[in-house]
């Protein structure tokens, strides 16, 4: 596609279920990441993936959260029994090469936990 | 974890005045990049200037970058209503390849 696709583009779950969200990156773009944001604040880095490196999770919250890219291009985040807490626009992003480049953003998924 | 810190957090100035964003950050980076975000959604990159770089313009932005400091400036000239929305800076962490963001500044400019 031309741009990076998130999808759902909004999503109420209620406490305790869980909720996979998906990114389709730019094609050909080895790098993608996904960041969390709360009403109002910053980006909060998640989780990164480059080629086949092992991904950098040192920004994933708790064990609750998981992601993998399949293929070298879909990826999904998964957040298990999610809590009031995780309510948040989660932003996914990605570029044609590591973190010194330009990263195209997705619309994000806006995640409401009831 | 974050990296940067953007400073002020909110500014408001009237059209046509210019707006200066400022950006600290923590480790040593290869280069910093500056985004726009309107309506809390997706961000939108404005200008990337390297660690070798000192000043760089695009259009109505300037950006400078003092790594000796480990800061770096937004100027934006001639503001325009449409200039409206949170700016935030970004840096590769340390060299680790992440891209990593700062809390933003939230520019209004009053018509």
């Amino acid at each position: 596609g031309a741009g990076v696709s998130q999808s759902p583009s909004n999503k109420v779950t209620e406490k305790g279920k869980d909720v996979e969200l998906r990114c389709d990156p730019i094609s050909g773009h080895t790098a993608l990441y996904w960041y969390r944001q709360s009403l109002g604040q910053g980006l909060e880095f998640l989780i990164y993936f480059q080629g086949n490196s092992a991904p950098d999770k040192s920004g994933l919250p708790s064990d609750r959260f998981s992601a993998e890219r399949t293929g070298g291009s879909v990826s999904t985040l998964t957040i298990q029994r999610t809590q009031q807490e995780d309510s948040a626009v989660y932003l996914c992003a990605s570029s044609a090469a590591p973190g010194g480049t330009e990263a195209f953003f997705g619309q994000g998924t806006r995640l409401t936990v009831v | 974890s974050q990296q940067g810190e953007e400073d002020p957090q909110a500014l408001s100035i009237q059209e046509g005045e210019n707006a200066t964003m400022n950006c600290s950050y923590k480790t040593s980076i290869n280069n910093l990049q500056w985004y726009r975000q309107n309506s809390g959604r997706g961000l939108v990159h404005l200008i990337l200037i390297r660690s070798n770089e000192r000043e760089k313009h695009s259009g109505r932005l300037r950006v400078t970058l003092d790594t000796s400091k480990k800061s770096s400036s937004l100027l934006i000239t001639a503001s325009r209503a449409a200039d409206t929305a949170s700016y935030f800076c970004a840096t590769d962490w340390g060299g680790a390849q992440k891209l990593v963001f700062g809390q933003g500044t939230r520019l209004t400019i009053n018509p």
